[in-house]
């Protein structure tokens, strides 16, 4: 079967690095996406990893290894508002989107 | 980014009635929406495919006779929860996914059920 697994949650102080980690196992790989969801908010998208190696966007990175089958989100110089869950998600062979159960991550001052 | 408008943001209904959800892409043609269904501190978990102009493709144990789909045009897809019960109560959220390198969002509704 399918799957992605991300811990469940994470707490880290304001102003330092936290790295989230995504395993996955799926039918294909088309790309792995990071999403930020706020509690009562829909998913926002934060980065999009097709090759190996990392993007980087501002304060967010992304690391993708498609032999690992893992990626991690690192976030640096965390702010109050960082606080939400991170979902990690997959594309596989048919284009269908896998969703991990989502980081928690909870920022403290 | 292409914009994905949902609508409503929140609704409660008493049991056994029926709730319509409203999706529009408004500066795209969405020829597949996907709907999704979250519990709290549960990921997202997809409901249907929506295409537009045909049966929507259902996934194992959604019930179709419960949570219609309807995508007759390019730019909206409804999902209607009908006889709803509490159990029902959830975050639904409709998505267009593109090809290229993102899914874009509604903002979401969440159903309470009394």
């Amino acid at each position: 079967g399918q799957n992605i697994d991300q811990p469940t949650e994470m707490t880290a102080t304001e102003g330092a690095i936290v790295q989230i980690n995504c395993t996955y196992q799926t039918s294909g790989f088309n790309g792995l996406f990071w999403y930020q969801q706020h509690a009562g908010e829909a998913p926002t998208f934060l980065s999009y990893n097709v090759l190996d190696g990392l993007e980087e966007k501002g304060r967010f990175s992304s690391f993708l290894s498609r032999s690992k089958g893992y990626s991690y989100l690192l976030l640096k110089e965390l702010q109050m508002k960082d606080s939400a869950s991170y979902l990690c998600a997959v594309r596989d062979q048919d284009y269908q989107l896998i969703w991990g159960a989502g980081t928690k991550l909870i920022i403290k001052p | 980014g292409a914009v994905v408008s949902q609508h409503p943001s929140r609704v409660i209904c008493k049991s056994g009635t029926s709730v319509k959800i409203e999706c529009r892409s408004l500066d795209f043609q969405a020829t597949t929406m996907f709907w999704y269904r979250q519990f709290p501190k549960q990921s997202l978990m997809l409901m249907a495919t929506s295409n537009e102009g045909s049966k929507a493709t259902y996934e194992q144990g959604v019930e179709k006779d419960k949570f219609l789909i309807n995508h007759a045009s390019l730019t909206l897809s409804t999902l209607t929860v009908t006889s709803a019960h509490p159990e029902d109560s959830s975050f639904y959220i409709c998505s267009q996914q593109g090809d290229g390198t993102e899914a874009f969002f509604g903002q979401g509704t969440r159903l309470t059920v009394v």
